[in-house]
């Protein structure tokens, strides 16, 4: 069965700095989305990604974070100046097919230290 | 505003018992509610739609629209059953972003 693949599984990085979480959605899908889990709390939205542009975003979603398709397989989230309280799981999800549900990828943790 | 609320932050049972893990949403229109489940900080997968009526892994989930509930249930629970539970509420389109409970951590004890 296809899955969504998110790379790297763990990031740490400095406070301050950038970082690009990167995922492949399942190759036929067309709506793609990003989720965080802080540890200890509950998974939530935070973009969803159409046709090339932005089609929904949480209050979480300010200009610290942008996402992007750069190559038509890769579906990116660029955070820029990192904080601590950015450090949380980090969920990539799509689905294809009008009425289906979300695929989930593993997830990427990321450590701001 | 959407909300979901999932009463039990832990919930254990012994193997054979039955399980009922709760879960209420609020939402003014047409909802969507999925259960999700992580075992052991893998992927979320989803386990079963309110939409598709099924059981699977010998769960089910009913939407009473009445009392905005979608409690997930197992007559006999399984070791294997062992994982984070999440409900989560899609608003009639799962285009749309989802609203997840906080999570529901079952263990089933041998």
């Amino acid at each position: 069965e296809p899955e969504v693949t998110q790379t790297p599984s763990h990031q740490v990085t400095q406070m301050g700095q950038e970082v690009i979480l990167r995922c492949v959605p399942i190759s036929n899908h067309l709506y793609f989305y990003w989720y965080r889990q802080i540890l200890g709390q509950k998974v939530e939205f935070l973009v969803s990604f159409y046709n090339n542009e932005i089609s929904e975003k949480s209050e979480i979603f300010d200009d610290q974070f942008s996402v992007e398709r750069p190559d038509g397989s890769n579906f990116t989230l660029k955070i820029r100046s990192t904080k601590l309280e950015d450090s949380a799981m980090y969920f990539c999800a799509s689905i294809g097919v009008l009425g289906m549900p979300q695929h989930f990828g593993d997830g990427t943790r990321l450590s701001i230290l | 505003a959407q909300r979901v609320t999932q009463p039990e932050k832990l919930l254990s049972v012994f193997k054979g018992a039955p399980v009922e893990l709760k879960c209420n949403y609020s939402y003014s229109g047409s909802p969507e509610l999925f259960w999700y489940v992580q075992y052991s900080r893998q992927r979320l997968q989803l386990l079963l739609r309110h939409i598709s009526r099924e059981s699977i892994k010998g769960f089910t989930a009913d939407l009473n629209k009445g009392e905005t509930s979608f409690h997930l249930k197992k007559p006999f629970a399984q070791e294997e059953d062992s994982a984070m539970y999440y409900c989560a509420l899609g608003r009639g389109s799962t285009l749309g972003r989802l609203y997840f409970g906080r999570g529901t951590q079952l263990t089933v004890w041998p």
